[in-house]
């Protein structure tokens, strides 16, 4: 059971260039969700998706767009990289409806922009 | 707006010590809390979740308490070892239009020497 995963683990892009990252949960949960980290900030909430078909902005979305595939994957994408996007970005996954809705964490994509 | 904030930012303990590390919020109205660790470079590890209606949960040598009505929580951790030098983060989940999010802390660096 492999849990929450994230392609790749490590990526440098050039500013203006495009790439997607991509995450895939087996644990048959409805909710998606993408986040950045940086020094200082915290995790932020750049996208989420309550189900398949759906998805909805969070806390920092501008410069990125995301798709629900389908159930298992969630990806993320950014059209023109911009060095400000430096960050480790985080997806997560959690059953909607169940008792604690805890969240499970993949690890991560560690992202540098030149 | 929610707003969740850990202090102290880090902390050096020898070995063997007691400690707690403490995790504040501003609206008291959240469906959980999740005690996450983070070592270097890697992703989270969730480590305790508790539910609105709970007081503690512990798992270990862990032991985290809630109070909902003063906005703050505490992380235990008894008898400390070098393995548990990480980084720890507090997220409280908060729903909004019927669907949760969590808001992440800053995180308390911990390093325990031998």
């Amino acid at each position: 059971n492999a849990g929450v995963t994230q392609t790749p683990k490590f990526q440098v892009l050039k500013t203006g260039q495009s790439m997607t990252l991509q995450c895939a949960q087996d644990m048959n949960h409805n909710s998606m969700y993408w986040y950045r980290q940086d020094p200082g900030m915290g995790l932020r909430l750049i996208y989420y998706s309550a189900s398949e078909g759906t998805t909805d902005k969070g806390e920092v979305p501008n410069g990125y767009n995301v798709s629900r595939l389908n159930k298992r994957e969630f990806s993320l994408r950014l059209e023109s990289a911009a060095p400000s996007q430096t960050s480790v970005y985080f997806c997560a996954s959690s059953e909607e409806g169940s008792a604690t809705y805890e969240q499970y964490f993949g690890p991560g994509t560690r992202l540098t922009v030149t | 707006k929610q707003e969740v904030t850990q202090i102290p930012a880090a902390l050096s303990v020898p070995e063997g010590e007691n400690l707690v590390l403490n995790c504040s919020f501003t609206d008291s109205a959240i469906y959980n809390l999740q005690w996450f660790r983070q070592d270097p470079g890697k992703g989270l590890t969730s480590l305790l979740l508790i539910q609105s209606s709970q007081r503690e949960q512990t798992s270990g040598r862990l032991n985290a308490s809630l109070d909902k009505s003063s906005g703050r929580s505490t992380l235990y951790i008894a008898a400390s070892q070098p393995g548990d030098s990480a980084t720890y983060l507090c997220a409280v989940s908060v729903m909004n239009t019927g669907f949760q999010k969590l808001v992440f802390g800053t995180g308390t660096r911990l390093l325990v020497s031998p």
